[in-house]
């Protein structure tokens, strides 16, 4: 079945400091979501990424989809105390003829802590 | 209205009883979602509902058993679980097509435990 890895598994920041966190599959992938779920918290969606070799960002988030589709990465700029949570990547398959609904397979996640 | 609700936010039942998680959405999402998260790890997808019928359903056990009353609602039925199942329980929803995938909204989730 179709696996989702992500590295790191977890990184400690100083504020102020970059982090990226890297998601790779041994498949091509159709797209990728990104989710962040805050401790004790849920996932909240943060991007989707469609086309090889794009890029989107938003504030001092910066997203790629890689060329081939099978890897993705998200790059924090200075990173905030607000930041702190557990990164998800999920690639999302269109449903089979037979069923419906989008099937999420979420990546093994990178937690983040960010220290003053 | 962007939210999903979902109740009750704890819940600890013992292996014999029988317990109901309720989601909620009115978004007008025809696609609902039933994951389970143990700690320090992704969500699992258990179920997906799609215009009230369940399309998916990932080798869940029996003792877990969905239901899609109508477009707003899913519940998740609970008999004789075990310890193991303790867990955080999440309803996710999202809007239903053909061919693009949509982003999909999660409730804050149910934390289960089973003694």
């Amino acid at each position: 079945g179709q696996q989702v890895m992500q590295i790191p598994q977890y990184q400690h920041v100083q504020e102020g400091e970059d982090f990226t966190t890297y998601c790779n599959s041994s498949t091509t992938l159709s797209n990728i979501q990104w989710y962040k779920q805050r401790p004790g918290g849920h996932p909240v969606f943060l991007i989707q990424l469609v086309k090889s070799g794009e890029v989107k960002k938003q504030k001092r988030l910066t997203f790629q989809f890689g060329e081939a589709k099978k890897n993705s990465s998200l790059h924090i700029t200075a990173t905030q105390t607000t930041d702190v949570g557990t990164y998800f990547c999920a690639s999302c398959r269109e449903f089979d003829i037979t069923g419906g609904g989008n099937k999420l397979t979420f990546g093994t996640g990178t937690q983040l802590k960010v220290e003053l | 209205d962007t939210e999903v609700t979902q109740t009750p936010k704890h819940l600890v039942m013992g292996m014999t009883n029988k317990k109901s998680l309720k989601c909620e959405q009115h978004m007008g999402h025809r696609a609902m979602y039933w994951y389970k998260q143990k700690a320090k790890k992704p969500p699992e997808l258990m179920f997906v509902y799609s215009y009230e019928k369940l399309s998916i359903n990932e080798s869940v056990p029996s003792r877990f058993s969905p239901e899609c009353p109508n477009s707003s609602l899913l519940n998740l039925h609970l008999h004789a679980l075990q310890p193991e199942d303790s867990a955080l329980y999440l309803c996710a929803s999202s809007q239903e097509d053909l061919h693009p995938t949509y982003e999909q909204y999660f409730g804050p989730g149910t934390r289960l435990t089973v003694t």
